[in-house]
């Protein structure tokens, strides 16, 4: 698990705020991954990033911004959330963006829209 | 349209006994399958990895097979310990995709 972290751990934020969730991987990989995870459904992608490329944008509303400003550091911009957009947000990463490739996850933002 | 299910939300299964655990899909051409645990708070972990032209895998107490032509992948936990009790995800990675697609998961509960 310390291959990957996220902060912060848990958050509660208002509809108004802006936040930000960070992570980093200490792995060494080139690909990096953002997946939301809502109780009851599957893990959903939101964003791939190999090598500091965003490679992937699975749909995903706008007022979610990620920025990959390295090859270890990835983050998510969070404003104007719904509280629908609650959830365990998981970051991942893996040698590359290629499907043969297991993925490691972090321990995951809990967040809360109030 | 592509589903991916798993046999059920929850299993019970007592100390000793072999868990076998369900992946179905519908609508995938999977190149890859893959099996992660995760636990309460905790983000998944890599378990095992198939590939379409594999029939079985194993490692330690853990078995997965994977049959193209059922369109399904089972998992087994031999000799399960309370310690295996965990959320149990299957992951498919498709031909024509670089992504995972993730079922939603079955909840193993071994009883001492």
């Amino acid at each position: 698990e310390t291959g990957v972290t996220q902060t912060p751990r848990h958050l509660v934020m208002g509809m108004t705020n802006k936040k930000s969730l960070k992570c980093e991987q200490h792995l060494g990989h080139n690909a990096m991954y953002w997946y939301k995870q809502s109780a009851k459904k599957p893990l959903e992608l939101m964003f791939v990033y190999s090598l500091e490329e965003r490679v992937e944008n699975n749909s995903v509303p706008s007022r979610f911004s990620p920025e990959c400003p390295n090859s270890s550091h990835l983050f998510l911009h969070l404003h104007t959330l719904q509280p629908e957009d609650s959830a365990l947000y998981l970051c991942a990463s893996s040698p590359s963006a290629g499907r043969a490739n297991e993925q490691y996850f972090g321990p995951g933002t809990r967040l809360t829209v109030t | 349209s592509q589903k991916i299910e798993q046999n059920s939300e929850a299993l019970n299964i007592q100390e000793g006994k072999t868990a076998t655990l369900t992946c179905n899909y519908t609508n995938y051409s999977p190149a890859y399958l893959q099996w992660y645990r995760q636990d309460p708070g905790r983000g998944p972990v890599f378990l095992l990895l198939i590939r379409e032209n594999e029939k079985e895998k194993r490692k330690e107490r853990l078995k997965v097979t994977f049959d193209t032509t059922l369109k399904q992948s089972l998992f087994h936990i031999t000799a399960s310990q309370p310690a295996d009790s965990a959320t149990y995800l299957c992951a498919l990675a498709p031909w024509g995709a670089n992504n995972l697609f993730f079922g939603t998961g079955t909840r193993l509960t071994v009883i001492p």
